[in-house]
């Protein structure tokens, strides 16, 4: 079975941009959970999608959004970015609200100029 | 808010050695731990977790221990080799129904062959 894939891998961009970053989650998984990682504030969650609604946020500002379509399929958008958006973005997939375990796609490395 | 903490940074062992990395959590309400192990330019992979319902799990090479009384968890791999050398996280759960992992800083495991 395929592992969480997650498009582009790498991404530059510059301050006052907009990106948007794709996530497959394993097939069958339903819930798709996004982390931010930086070296200062390490691993930090995002927003958590389960069939195409937005079931919990973490504190980030409202720049940071996403969805997800039909077919699991997520999307985070950053809109107006920052510096401090630089980052490895991770995608992590779960079977549902009844499974636990999270499994992580190799992230989305995204450098703002 | 509570988070999850490491004691050690940086963990250096022989190739052979059983290596222990070990994981403090504030939060007593947390009630599933899983670690990880994130190479350089992966994603984090899932290792072993554990309910707060147990003590202790066993997989392969890997023991997690749970001690819910300090809160304290730990991680043992047994027979280190160089392909363990990474960067382990320990993150925790509070309500299994969400996807809100939060993870601790990390501890770099450097095996030497």
């Amino acid at each position: 079975k395929a592992g969480v894939t997650q498009t582009p891998r790498y991404l530059i961009k510059t301050r006052g941009q907009q990106v948007t970053l794709s996530c497959s989650p394993i097939s069958g998984h339903r819930s798709v959970s996004w982390y931010q990682q930086t070296p200062g504030q390490g691993l930090q969650f995002l927003f958590e999608y389960f069939s195409e609604t937005q079931r919990n946020k973490g504190n980030f500002p409202g720049r940071f959004s996403g969805r997800q379509f039909s077919n699991s399929r997520s999307e985070m958008n950053v809109s107006t970015l920052e510096l401090g958006d630089s980052a490895l973005y991770l995608c992590a997939s779960r079977g549902g609200p009844s499974q636990e375990t999270q499994y992580f796609g190799p992230g989305t490395r995204l450098l703002v100029l | 808010g509570e988070s999850v903490g490491l004691h050690l940074p940086t963990l250096s062992v022989q190739e052979g050695d059983n290596s222990i990395i070990n994981c403090a959590y504030s939060n007593s309400a947390s009630d599933y731990f899983i670690w990880y192990k994130q190479e350089s330019g992966k994603g984090p992979q899932f290792i072993i977790d554990i309910r707060s319902n147990m003590d202790k799990r066993q997989g392969q090479r890997v023991t997690v221990l749970l001690n819910k009384t300090v809160k304290h968890l730990s991680l043992q791999i047994a027979a280190t080799q160089p392909g363990d050398s990474a960067v382990y996280f320990c993150a925790e759960n509070i309500d299994s129904g969400y996807s809100t992992l939060t993870f601790g800083k990390g501890t770099m495991l450097l095996v030497s062959p």
